[in-house]
């Protein structure tokens, strides 16, 4: 199976940072790699899919970079709804795996 | 627009058998695969398996292998998945989701139910 690594666990930030997440594979997936964000009592939201596209309705601050094995989720200026836990996903091979998730809270 | 309405909260003693359904709207429900991805409370995701609600085939992951069935009505437009055997680690808020994407993104998760959570207690 493939692991996937989140760092950090959590992430303590005020609104207008900018803020990085790091997704790192075990093993090469290529760009296939997803990102959501879910909230308290929610269904995780689909932010972004093969490692930098924009899934339609996504504000653009959210972007996301990388190949390979390692990964990055960035939120070029957090306002408040961004508040949540963050996942990445790999889906280059079954079983589909997460990472452990990022918590942005507020500083 | 895309629905995913999961079934009520389950109560279950160890050993029995639990079956959640999702009924699909907004989409033609034979195009895309139905995912169920779990959660249990205060931890991260874990992807449980798939259907194909065109074919039926169904694929897995190893570890709910033997225990997991995912069944779809497609005159309803609804999937099922059955999960037996639970001990307290099955206690976990189950969703389905769907992708409406084909190809590589098939695999991925753009719409969720609202979830349903499974307890296992005795």
């Amino acid at each position: 199976d493939i692991q996937m690594t989140q760092s950090p666990s959590t992430l303590s930030a005020s609104v207008g940072d900018r803020v990085t997440i790091t997704c790192r594979a075990s093993q090469s997936i290529s760009s296939w790699l997803a990102w959501y964000q879910q909230k308290p009592g929610k269904a995780p939201k689909f932010l972004i899919y093969k490692a930098s596209s924009l899934e339609s309705g996504v504000p653009s601050r959210f972007s996301g970079s990388g190949s390979g094995t390692e990964f990055t989720l960035t939120i070029s200026s957090l306002q408040p709804d961004d508040f949540a836990t963050y996942y990445c996903q790999q889906y280059n091979s079954y079983p589909l795996t997460f990472g452990g998730g990022t918590k942005v809270e507020i500083k | 627009q895309v629905q995913l309405v999961q079934s009520g909260a389950e109560v279950k003693k160890p050993g029995a058998s639990v079956k959640v359904s999702c009924k699909a709207s907004g989409y033609t429900f034979t195009d895309y695969y139905m995912h169920w991805v779990r959660q249990a409370p205060g931890q991260g995701l874990e992807w449980v398996g798939w259907i194909d609600p065109n074919s039926g085939a169904t694929t897995s992951a190893q570890k709910f292998q033997g225990r997991v069935t995912m069944t779809r009505d497609t005159s309803i437009s609804t999937g099922y998945m059955e999960l037996s055997r639970l001990t307290s680690d099955d206690t976990a808020v189950y969703y389905c989701a769907t992708s409406l994407k084909r190809g590589d993104g098939c695999n991925l998760f753009g719409y969720w139910g609202q979830g349903t959570l499974v307890t296992v207690s005795s």
